[in-house]
């Protein structure tokens, strides 16, 4: 199986500080994203990097690629109770549509 | 624009019985994708369709399972002689072409008694 694995399996952190989920995944690929999940819930996408890119922001959101390493890592700014939920990397292996194999997941608690 | 639509969000079945997921994509969305989750665990990919077409079933187990995307109306997953393993979310997501971005359902959660 190409699935990927998220660490930590959980994460608890205080309101306001930061926190860092790692993704590793075993082939080559196109392009790696991150999902947030809801309990209950369907999943949200939050961010792509390409495999020639190695850094991308959006908002409060950082993540990073190392292909060498085949590993990728989310970090999550000044975090707040909302951003409870799993996480999951989720990757592609060609261009275009494609399936997406996904990581198993960091579940993150923020605590008030 | 509404989201992918999955219906119904909760499904029970007894043992031996079918079970027919609803998936309705995003509007101008072509392709479908569906992804089977266990309590605790990731997604694993099942099939992925265009209209009238399957893609890739790779992740589809080989019997009892089946799915179409026809010309009209929603992509349907169909589970047939269900059993208790068969228990799980089952999420649909959708794209447009050339997308790597996937849009996801709710999910319909599958009970098996």
């Amino acid at each position: 199986s190409q699935q990927g694995e998220e660490d930590p399996q959980a994460l608890s952190i205080q309101e306001g500080e930061n926190a860092t989920m790692n993704c590793s995944y075993k082939t080559s690929i196109n392009n790696l994203q991150w999902y947030r999940q809801n309990s209950g819930r369907g999943l949200v996408h939050l961010i792509l990097i390409r495999s020639n890119e190695r850094e991308k922001h959006s908002g409060r959101l950082r993540v990073t690629l190392d292909t060498s390493k085949k590993s990728s890592s989310l970090l999550i700014t000044a975090s707040r109770a909302a951003d409870t939920a799993s996480y999951f990397c989720a990757t592609d292996a060609n261009f275009g549509n494609e399936k997406l194999t996904f990581g198993t997941g960091t579940r993150l608690t923020i605590i008030p | 624009n509404a989201g992918v639509m999955q219906n119904p969000r909760h499904l029970v079945r007894r043992r031996g019985q079918e079970a027919r997921l609803r998936c309705s994509p995003m509007k101008g969305h072509s392709h479908v994708y569906w992804y089977r989750q266990l309590p605790e665990e990731g997604l694993k990919f099942m099939v992925y369709l265009q209209k009238e077409n399957i893609i890739d079933e790779s992740g589809m187990p080989k019997e009892r399972f089946s799915a179409e995307f026809p010309k009209e109306g929603p992509s349907i997953l169909r589970i047939q002689q269900v059993v208790r393993g068969d228990s799980a979310a089952y999420f649909c997501a959708s794209s447009p072409p050339a997308i790597p971005i996937q849009y996801f359902g709710a999910g319909t959660r599958l009970s098996v008694l």
